[in-house]
């Protein structure tokens, strides 16, 4: 079955740095990538997708694009910000044999100290 | 507009009680999603309902139901409840089931099973 497998965190970055966070995705079908954040405190809110192969997502200074040639879509931002703290998941929709599912990963939460 | 509401916040069951967890959907949404949030890790999908009609479903046992209605607010049930089913419960709506469609996240009803 599908499956998102995202790098564990925490992550820990200083501010201005360049963040990566690897998001790699297995799917029997054509999935829809994602991007959701959750700040302290707040509920899961978007933060950018990708519909399909070589689309690039982006919002904030988040980019994304969709790889179907390596299953990948790693989240990047040139210089992260303290605001950026918060717990970012990686996230597919896809339609298998049985129907509809959305699959998270774990989560990797970012520091970004000032 | 009116974003994705949740009743109640919170809720403690005992072991072999019933639960029903109710979601009000984002205004002009048709599809809605029920998901499980254990501390610290991804949200889990237990399934989707689209216009009334179950279309997709994740890996919980059937004592996990769900319900949409026609103004497309829902509920789900959990009968016979288990210490481990005491996680954040998050119901997510869209504009329609395709998957390509951003979710957009209630607060979630945090459940505690003793």
């Amino acid at each position: 079955g599908d499956s998102v497998t995202q790098m564990e965190g925490p992550v820990t970055l200083s501010e201005e740095a360049f963040l990566t966070i690897n998001c790699t995705y297995t799917a029997t079908g054509y999935p829809s990538l994602f991007w959701y954040v959750q700040y302290p405190g707040e509920g899961l809110q978007l933060l950018l997708k990708a519909t399909k192969a070589d689309d690039k997502g982006s919002n904030k200074g988040f980019e994304a694009t969709y790889r179907k040639e390596t299953t990948s879509f790693h989240l990047e931002k040139g210089s992260v910000q303290v605001s950026d703290s918060a717990v970012y998941f990686c996230a597919l929709s896809d339609w298998e044999t049985g129907g509809f599912k959305t699959i998270f990963g774990a989560g990797t939460r970012l520091f970004v100290k000032a | 507009e009116t974003g994705v509401t949740q009743s109640p916040t919170h809720l403690i069951k005992t072991r072999g009680q019933q639960v029903t967890l109710r979601c009000s959907s984002q205004s002009g949404h048709n599809t809605v999603s029920w998901y499980q949030q254990a501390l610290g890790q991804g949200p889990q999908f237990i399934f989707q309902y689209y216009r009334e009609e179950e279309n997709g479903r994740g890996n919980f046992p059937p004592r996990f139901s769900g319900l949409q209605f026609p103004n497309y607010s829902s509920e789900l049930n959990v009968n016979a409840l288990e210490l481990d089913d005491s996680a954040l419960y998050l119901c997510a709506s869209s504009f329609d089931n395709t998957g390509r469609e951003t979710q957009y996240f209630g607060p979630g009803t945090r459940l505690l099973v003793l």
